[in-house]
């Protein structure tokens, strides 16, 4: 058990609708990162929060977006789904330098 | 861009030997490298890290080397067992640690018993 809990672990919805990830860090950690791992592809990094800011900003679709609340928690919301947005969505979160990002299981979104 | 590469698709080790993965990254600027192994339905597990300062780091059975001229790193486990079978990540990022991860494609290993 990493300490990073993410759900829902899957989501089933339809092209045009808008769905909510969320992901809580392990507790201390105030860096969270958001993921995402479509088919036979390796991680691709979305975006970074640190402490309720945005810290910096990956291959991020304008249709995406995220915040990290004052208790540390994260939501990624993803609007206006298309098809290829089916992928694993995976949440992490680090203390910091010289520390490792510990992941969550991952939310497996399938859009139909 | 691929700036962290792991050519090696899959490797098959009898238990009990080494197994040995090895990744290969362009950016000179990255200074902290970290290997997770990652099981389906699951998300990836850290295993171990290394910074640029520093050229092996070991952990129990595993041990990973940095050779930063060639650019390469590898990760020894000795000895191999059944549970090591999973998928492993090579990964590499800036300021120690502090940003982003970019990852390798992966290789998956299986520990023949």
């Amino acid at each position: 058990d990493s300490g990073v809990t993410q759900t829902p672990k899957h989501l089933i919805t339809a092209t045009g609708q808008r769905v909510t990830l969320r992901c809580s860090p392990r507790s201390g950690d105030l860096s969270v990162y958001w993921y995402q791992q479509s088919l036979d592809q390796g991680l691709q990094f979305l975006i970074q929060y640190y402490n309720g800011e945005e810290r910096a900003k990956g291959n991020i679709l304008e249709r995406f977006s995220a915040q990290q609340f004052p208790d540390l928690h994260s939501e990624l919301n993803l609007s206006s789904l298309e098809l290829g947005d089916s992928a694993l969505y995976f949440c992490a979160s680090s203390v910091g330098r010289g520390q490792p990002q510990h992941f969550g299981d991952g939310t497996r979104l399938s859009i139909l | 861009d691929q700036q962290v590469k792991q050519n090696s698709p899959s490797l098959s080790v009898q238990e009990g030997r080494i197994s040995i993965l090895n990744c290969d990254y362009t950016n000179s600027m990255f200074d902290y490298f970290l290997w997770y192994k990652k099981y389906p339905a699951e998300g990836p597990t850290f295993l171990i890290s290394i910074s640029s300062i520093k050229d092996k780091n070991e952990d129990g059975r595993f041990t990973v080397f940095l050779n930063k001229s060639a650019k390469h790193l590898s990760l020894h486990i000795v000895p191999s067992q059944p549970g090591d079978s999973a998928v492993y990540f090579c990964a590499a990022s800036r300021n120690f640690g502090n940003e982003k991860l970019t990852f390798g494609t992966g290789t998956r290993l299986t520990i023949i018993p």
